[in-house]
């Protein structure tokens, strides 16, 4: 078990540019998590996958976000056409249905 | 709506001191609580958690818990702070229309630690 893992740790972009992110959960675990983390304030909700099924997607994942999970195991996460606003840390988690979420290190985006 | 409070933004205390970090949710069902802590440029690790029965609930590092559900808070504790202590503390609890998995945060109370 090494945890959960993401790549890139830190990411910089233009304006108008897409990224992608991609997480590595736990292998045991069936259900994946992203969060997003703006500076001085807690993780917010974004989408969360069962296997492969993707269940929920806040109202904060706009139509410029995509999430995906293809083989519920790894997933990735793309922003297309950044804009600063996007910039914060993205977070990622793993747990085995509902008992307790295990967090990755997350990857912190830059939007110049 | 559902909502987590941490009142404190700040806190300070030198090391050795007991340390109390105050939480309050807003949750309409029995919630699920997390205590969770986070280092400069480190994800969140799992501090502990509540779910049900014994309302202190004891945790990693030394830290420990107490649920009262007449007053909507979960606080945290430890008895003695030791420097690597210093971090931010994020309190949670699980929403979710049809489970648990939504967790909503706090903003956080990062911890300072004198020497």
């Amino acid at each position: 078990d090494t945890g959960v893992s993401q790549n890139p740790r830190h990411k910089i972009t233009k304006r108008g540019q897409n990224v992608t992110f991609r997480c590595d959960p736990i292998s045991e675990h069936n259900r994946l998590y992203w969060y997003r983390q703006t500076l001085g304030q807690g993780p917010e909700f974004l989408t969360y996958f069962q296997n492969e099924a993707q269940l929920e997607k806040s109202r904060l994942l706009s139509d410029r976000f995509s999430a995906e999970r293809p083989k519920g195991s790894f997933s990735t996460l793309e922003i297309q056409r950044t804009e600063q606003g996007d910039s914060a840390m993205y977070l990622c988690a793993s747990s085995w249905d509902n008992n307790e979420q295990f967090f990755g290190p997350g990857t912190r985006l830059t939007v110049l | 709506a559902q909502s987590v409070t941490q009142p404190d933004i700040h806190i300070t205390v030198s090391e050795g001191a007991s340390l109390e970090l105050r939480c309050n949710y807003s949750y309409g069902a029995t919630p699920y609580l997390f205590w969770y802590v986070q280092s400069p440029g480190q994800g969140l690790q799992l501090l502990l958690k509540y779910f049900s029965g014994d309302t202190l609930v004891q945790g990693i590092k030394g830290f420990e818990a107490e649920f009262k559900r007449s007053q909507s808070s979960f606080t945290l504790r430890k008895p003695s702070v030791h420097w690597s202590d210093a971090a931010e503390y994020f309190c949670a609890v699980g929403a979710g229309t049809s489970g648990t998995y939504k967790y909503i945060f706090g903003t956080g109370t990062r911890l300072k630690v004198l020497a």
